[in-house]
């Protein structure tokens, strides 16, 4: 039962141009949301968070949106450049009751960013 | 940024044999450690927490005998896949976080490819 769904595996994008990267989710406990980046032989980095309190989050380039309604989260990349071209993960978990710890991962979107 | 290194990054080994992989913070003190299994094409799923000093906590479906883990240190978590089988490759993957902090400053591993002949 997968609970964090990335339904697109991978995304082309020209460099200077918006990457948008989808996550659903369908547990309803879940409150805190993250997204890692991944580049090959290395483990995943933190990139940014949103509580379910907020439905929106800025860190410079990175933008992440929430729709608690749909059970939707997207993370946005402008411009994008070469050096985003990694795997993200968007993850999950339900602090107030009690899964802070626990993190639920989606299976990652390659993102590829071309020149 | 906080390191945690991850040992080995690749092991081959036969069915039947045990196998560990050791997860270090190399700047950091961290209490509680995650193990995470991920499967082609598949995401990361946690198999344990090891907190330092006391019996890990694992994940239904995951069985503690047969996936060992050890937390005897602030800065060190070693799994140890026993009695490996075929079955048993897969990528795992460790994470750390420092005492009190969130998942914000969640470091993982690089990640040990487990192939079980």
């Amino acid at each position: 039962d997968q609970q964090v769904k990335q339904n697109s595996p991978s995304l082309s994008v020209q460099e200077g141009r918006i990457s948008i990267l989808n996550c659903d989710y369908t547990n309803s406990m879940f409150d805190y949301f993250l997204w890692y980046k991944k580049y090959p032989a290395e483990g995943p980095t933190f990139l940014i968070s949103i509580s379910s309190i907020k439905d929106k989050n800025e860190d410079g380039r990175f933008t992440v949106f929430l729709n608690k309604s749909a059970k939707h989260l997207s993370l946005h990349i402008v411009p994008s450049q070469p050096g985003d071209s990694a795997v993200y993960f968007c993850a999950a978990s339900a602090r107030l009751t009690g899964g802070g710890n626990k993190l639920t991962f989606g299976t990652g979107t390659q993102l590829k960013v071309e020149l | 940024g906080a390191v945690v290194s991850q040992h080995p990054s690749r092991v081959i080994c036969k069915s039947g044999t045990s196998v560990k992989i050791e997860c270090r913070s190399l700047d950091f003190q961290a209490t509680t450690m995650f193990w995470y299994r991920q499967f082609p094409k598949k995401s990361l799923m946690l198999m344990a927490t090891s907190n330092e000093g006391s019996k890990a906590t694992y994940e239904q479906g995951v069985e503690k005998d047969k996936f060992l883990i050890n937390h005897a240190s602030l800065t060190l978590s070693t799994l140890t896949v026993t009695s490996a089988h075929p079955e048993d490759s897969s990528f795992y993957i460790c994470s750390a976080r420092a005492t009190g902090t969130g998942n914000e400053k969640l470091f993982f591993g690089s990640g040990t490819q487990l192939s079980v002949l």
